[in-house]
């Protein structure tokens, strides 16, 4: 059990629509943070989100978007998907504290045709 | 820039061959160093981690890593891997100074050969 879970696990969209990933942090955490994992190739850092903002973005387009709410789950929102846009996207959850680390879930695999 | 670079893409031993996983980092200021590990069909966990103190740090499962400051490098060992090591392993580094994100490597894919 990760202890953060994501939903769906499994998602097939059409070019040019939009999408909406779900994240619920283990318990006790207050920072989400999500990223893109391509076929073979290490996550890549999308945004964090503490306190219901976005703390740090890293290098995606604005078509990224997300949210977190009062219990600390959060969202992530693609606009105008891309063939591109194909990969593992993976929620972690930590305390600001960063000493214990993250803590992943499994992924949700977007798949876009 | 902020970056993670690791030895090699994938890697194959036999059972009880020892095994070093290299990986350097490029980022300013004092930092955080992980090894994270993803099984076959499994969520990426948490191998060991280092933040201060006596740069050998033992993790999970008779992993153990190596941080070199002044070679910015943060080496993963173990030396006898077993079939169930088999995974893909990802060095992350980020910044001591700050709330900061976790920036992983490409990934070193190990197969361990009965």
């Amino acid at each position: 059990d990760a202890g953060v879970t994501q939903s769906p696990t499994h998602l097939i969209k059409t070019r040019g629509q939009q999408v909406t990933l779900r994240c619920s942090p283990k318990s006790g955490h207050d920072t989400v943070s999500w990223y893109q994992q391509a076929l073979g190739q290490g996550p890549q850092f999308i945004f964090q989100y503490y306190e219901e903002e976005e703390r740090q973005r890293g290098n995606f387009p604005d078509r990224f978007s997300g949210h977190q709410f009062p219990n600390y789950s959060s969202e992530l929102n693609v606009n105008a998907l891309l063939l591109g846009d194909s990969a593992l996207y993976l929620c972690a959850s930590s305390l600001r504290d960063r000493a214990l680390g993250y803590t992943f879930g499994s992924g949700t695999r977007l798949t876009v045709v | 820039a902020q970056s993670v670079s690791q030895h090699n893409h994938h890697v194959i031993l036999s059972e009880a061959a020892s095994l070093e996983l290299g990986c350097n980092y490029s980022y300013g200021g004092t930092v955080n160093l992980f090894w994270y590990v993803q099984y076959p069909g499994q969520h990426l966990q948490l191998l060991l981690k280092y933040f201060s103190g006596d740069p050998l740090v033992k993790g999970i499962k008779g992993f153990e890593a190596e941080f070199i400051k002044s070679k910015f490098s943060f080496n993963l060992r173990k030396p006898s891997v077993q079939w169930s090591d088999t995974a893909e392993y990802f060095c992350a580094v980020n910044s001591k100074t700050s709330y900061d994100k976790v920036i992983f490597g490409p990934g070193t894919s190990l197969s361990v050969i009965p």
